[in-house]
């Protein structure tokens, strides 16, 4: 079974700085890695899908890039509304532990 | 536009079995596979495994394996996940998701409470 691993677990910065989240799978997942965000008591929220294609009504300040075991998701800005947990997920398997981007 | 609307809270004794169901709206039901997540207080998301409406195939986690039972009924787009041999460890909040290669609708949750 591959196993995704995110890090760093929290990312701690201030609104309008660049987030860099990563995730690397155990082995090749190929481009099919997907990015979701989550806030407190809601359900998650579909980012990114096969690794950089960014899913309806998402913002272009966030991005997705990678292959294989590597992925990276980008937010160029951080908005106060995405501050959140991130979690990568490999097509139909496990997600990561999810990496938390709090207000510094 | 697409709806998933899951039932209600449950609260079960340990040893029981629990059936969640998740119901389609604004789509084609059989066009899109069904991912069942679920989360416990404060931890990550953990993925259970998956259905095909329209062949009605599955795929489980190996964790769930022999636990879990993924079923749907077509005529009313509903999709249903059934765990069995509950333990405390298994309260969580279970979702089901649409998936065509990646979960972009969710439903609201389900929180299922194992409790003695």
């Amino acid at each position: 079974e591959i196993v995704l691993t995110q890090s760093p677990a929290t990312l701690s910065l201030s609104p309008g700085e660049r987030a860099t989240l990563s995730c690397r799978a155990s082995q090749s997942v190929s481009s099919y890695l997907a990015w979701y965000q989550q806030k407190p008591g809601q359900a998650p929220r579909l980012l990114i899908y096969d690794a950089s294609n960014r899913a309806t009504g998402i913002p272009a300040r966030f991005s997705g890039s990678g292959s294989g075991t590597d992925f990276t998701l980008t937010i160029s800005s951080l908005e106060p509304e995405d501050f959140a947990v991130y979690y990568c997920q490999q097509r139909h398997r496990a997600f990561g532990q999810g990496t938390k981007v709090e207000i510094k | 536009q697409v709806q998933l609307v899951q039932s209600g809270a449950e609260v079960k004794k340990p040893g029981a079995s629990v059936k969640v169901s998740c119901k389609a709206s604004g789509y084609t039901f059989t066009s899109y596979d069904i991912n069942w997540v679920r989360q416990a207080t404060g931890q990550g998301l953990e993925w259970m495994g998956w259905m095909n409406p329209n062949s009605g195939n599955t795929g489980y986690a190996q964790k769930f394996q022999g636990r879990v039972t993924m079923t749907r009924n077509t005529s009313i787009s509903t999709a249903y996940m059934e765990l069995s041999s509950l333990r405390s460890e298994d309260t969580a909040v279970y979702y089901c998701a649409r998936s065509g290669g990646a979960a972009d609708y969710w439903g609201q949750g389900t929180l299922v409470t194992v409790s003695s």
